[in-house]
């Protein structure tokens, strides 16, 4: 089974400042993304990556910013966080290689509050 | 642009009666199409998906879903709802003109009363 660590599971934290979610996972799966989730619109994808290096934008970029430096680590950064950003935040890899085939497998979230 | 609309928030059945949540999607091309649930302070589950093959997609838990081009829809239902199916429903579409990326709809959640 493909597994999937988010760290941290909560944070508070203060307009202005910088954050950083991690995502983890346990086996060499190529495509991992970020969505965030708000009530009323669902999942919303905000950065994918389909290697390492290898880093593209979703529908919802603006204000972060992604790196993946191994293929197990995609880390979510938000350089100057805001009460916009407050929001949970779900990393997921596609189990089955390649981005059409729209399997993914979900973290537990990462619950974010920017006061 | 493709979407999806799921046409009820929330929907509250009785234990052991049929459940049935509605999702109208809109694509420019041939969509794939799934149903994810996702339960309390959990993440996303697939529970089913639809990529031409079968018009009717049987998932995990009992639950089917039955794909209708000519009303382009694809709603979700199973015949007797149990405790453990409280939850948040997402339809979801994707096509190869978005490049494969999957567009959520806002959610259903399900309550069922014992």
């Amino acid at each position: 089974d493909a597994g999937i660590t988010q760290s941290p599971r909560h944070k508070v934290t203060e307009t202005g400042t910088p954050v950083t979610l991690r995502c983890h996972q346990t086996e060499n799966h190529r495509y991992m993304y970020w969505y965030r989730q708000d009530p009323g619109h669902g999942l919303r994808l905000i950065h994918y990556s389909y290697g390492v290096k290898d880093t593209d934008k979703g529908e919802v970029s603006d204000g972060y910013s992604v790196s993946r430096s191994k293929t197990e680590d995609f880390l979510l950064t938000l350089e100057s966080a805001t009460s916009s950003q407050t929001s949970v935040y779900f990393c997921a890899i596609s189990v089955v290689e390649g981005m059409d085939t729209g399997e993914l497998f979900f973290g537990e979230g990462s619950r974010l509050t920017v006061l | 642009a493709q979407s999806v609309t799921q046409l009820d928030s929330h929907v509250s059945v009785s234990e052991g009666t049929p459940v049935l949540l509605r999702c109208n999607y809109s694509s420019s091309y041939s969509p794939s199409l799934f149903w994810y649930v996702q339960h309390p302070n959990k993440g996303l589950q697939l529970l089913l998906k639809y990529t031409s093959a079968a018009t009717l997609v049987k998932g995990i838990n009992g639950f089917e879903a039955e794909f209708k081009k000519s009303e382009t829809s694809f709603h979700l239902t199973k015949p007797s709802a149990h405790m453990s199916d409280a939850a948040e429903y997402f339809c979801v579409v994707s096509d190869r003109i978005n490049d494969y990326k999957l567009s959520f709809g806002a959610g259903t959640t399900v309550t069922v009363r014992a």
